[in-house]
């Protein structure tokens, strides 16, 4: 059964450092997001991207991130200055379409920001 | 006000008994979606089952089962025979405009399932 991928799986990484979260959506998948959980915390949707522009996002997803699909399996999420309170797990999605209910999720990436 | 509200930080259940896991949302939208995912230890998010707003219907996928009340605005999961396998913890989620582009899904605080031997 095909699976979104996400690497790597933990990232530990120093205040004001820039990291990028890397995704393999679905082959077929037309829609991709990022969801964010805080430790303990409940999962908080980041932002949607479909045909390589951003279709939605959250008050969370702010000047410090940004979103691309640099090649034809690849979705990123750059966090360009991080901060203590960014230390979370970091979940990508995809789906087919917008209007498939089912969003698969990928195994997340733990973020540690210190 | 809280769009998804799991009242139920934990619960335990015995295994082979059933188990609700409740779930109230609040919404205007006549069109949205309710959501049920698991997440073990490991992490990761298992979608579990999904009820539609206009389905008749109560949902079902194997031992789970979505109890919709849609007056209540209340869309409790109930897994039946517990398994050792079905302790994790339990999101519920919304989606709302399903007719539209908008795809966003908002997510409960989660219930923390415990099955004991």
């Amino acid at each position: 059964e095909p699976e979104v991928t996400q690497t790597p799986s933990h990232q530990v990484t120093q205040m004001g450092q820039e990291v990028i979260l890397r995704c393999v959506p679905i082959s077929n998948h037309l829609y991709f997001y990022w969801y964010r959980q805080i430790l303990g915390q409940k999962v908080e949707f980041l932002v949607s991207f479909y045909n390589n522009e951003i279709s939605e996002k959250s008050e969370i997803f702010d000047d410090q991130f940004s979103v691309e699909r640099p090649d034809g399996s690849n979705f990123t999420l750059k966090i360009r200055s991080t901060k203590l309170e960014d230390s979370a797990m970091y979940f990508c999605a995809s789906s087919e379409d917008s209007l498939t209910y089912e969003q698969y999720f990928g195994p997340g990436t733990r973020l540690t920001v210190t | 006000a809280q769009k998804i509200t799991q009242t139920q930080p934990g619960m335990f259940v015995q295994e082979k008994e059933a188990v609700t896991l409740d779930c109230t949302y609040d919404t205007s939208d006549p069109s949205y979606g309710l959501f049920w995912y698991k997440q073990p230890s490991s992490g990761k998010m298992i979608f579990l089952i999904y009820q539609g707003s206009y389905d008749q219907q109560n949902a079902t996928e194997g031992r789970y089962s979505l109890n919709f009340q849609k007056a209540r605005k209340s869309a409790n999961l109930v897994i039946s025979a517990s398994q050792l396998g079905d302790s994790a913890m339990y999101f519920c989620a919304m989606r709302e405009n399903m007719n539209s582009g908008y795809s966003t899904l908002t997510f409960g605080k989660g219930t923390m399932l415990l099955v004991s031997p």
